[in-house]
């Protein structure tokens, strides 16, 4: 079945914990994104990937980190989480960075930074 | 910057029908439309491609205007299943999506 997986669905930790949410898509994407998704503001974009080795900033890039190293893969890394980080992270993929292919979200992860 | 969508929220009775508004201050390439139910991810409904076109999906369809740098997505008869909250994603060069019309649809 043609999906995005995200680990963990639920996390909550400590301020200052690193911590590592997973993102993996079986669908030979190029196109990789991660978004948090706040009460009133929408999805707003952390990071995205146009292909491997390939990433930049998107909206609301601070504090977070990314790396693209497989095609596959796209993890998104709290070196320091802070209790703003707090949110519905959601990933992403789509066939291409070509705005006219739709993007396929995963189940979402609900951090809670305490 | 994010497109700005109107209303923020809609409450209907089956069988009714709503219009979602999106606008951008960005000249736009194609507007995307999402929807998201409790607690669940954002779903694809549809993509529009420079060109005014409209397109449907059911009985939900969309028009885009890149002159006005707008879209509107047309829900009519609406069921149940509508409910939901629905994103534009507009795209300048990269997809950047709204905050989202909470439509609450009730028998």
């Amino acid at each position: 079945e043609a999906q995005v997986t995200q680990n963990p669905r639920y996390l909550i930790t400590v301020t200052g914990k690193k911590l590592t949410v997973t993102c993996s898509q079986n669908m030979n994407h190029e196109y990789m994104s991660w978004y948090r998704q706040d009460p009133g503001l929408g999805l707003r974009q952390i990071y995205y990937s146009m292909n491997v080795e390939v990433t930049d900033k998107g909206d609301v890039p601070e504090g977070y980190k990314v790396s693209r190293k497989e095609k596959r893969n796209f993890p998104l890394i709290l070196e320091s989480p802070s209790p703003n980080q707090t949110s519905l992270y959601f990933c992403a993929s789509s066939l291409s960075g070509a705005t006219n292919q739709p993007q396929h979200f995963g189940d979402g992860t609900r951090l809670s930074i305490l | 910057q994010q497109p700005v969508q109107s209303p923020q929220a809609v409450i209907l009775r089956e069988g009714e029908d709503a219009v979602i508004n999106c606008s951008s201050s960005k000249a736009l390439y194609s507007v995307h439309w999402y929807r998201q139910k409790h607690g669940e991810a954002p779903v694809f409904l549809m993509i529009l491609l420079k060109g005014g076109e409209q397109k449907g999906h059911e009985k939900i369809s969309a028009s885009f205007n890149e002159k006005k740098q707008q879209s509107s997505l047309y829900l009519t008869a609406s069921q149940l299943s509508y409910s939901g909250t629905y994103f534009c994603g507009t795209a300048p060069w990269r997809l950047i999506f709204g905050t989202g019309t909470r439509l609450q649809v009730f028998p």
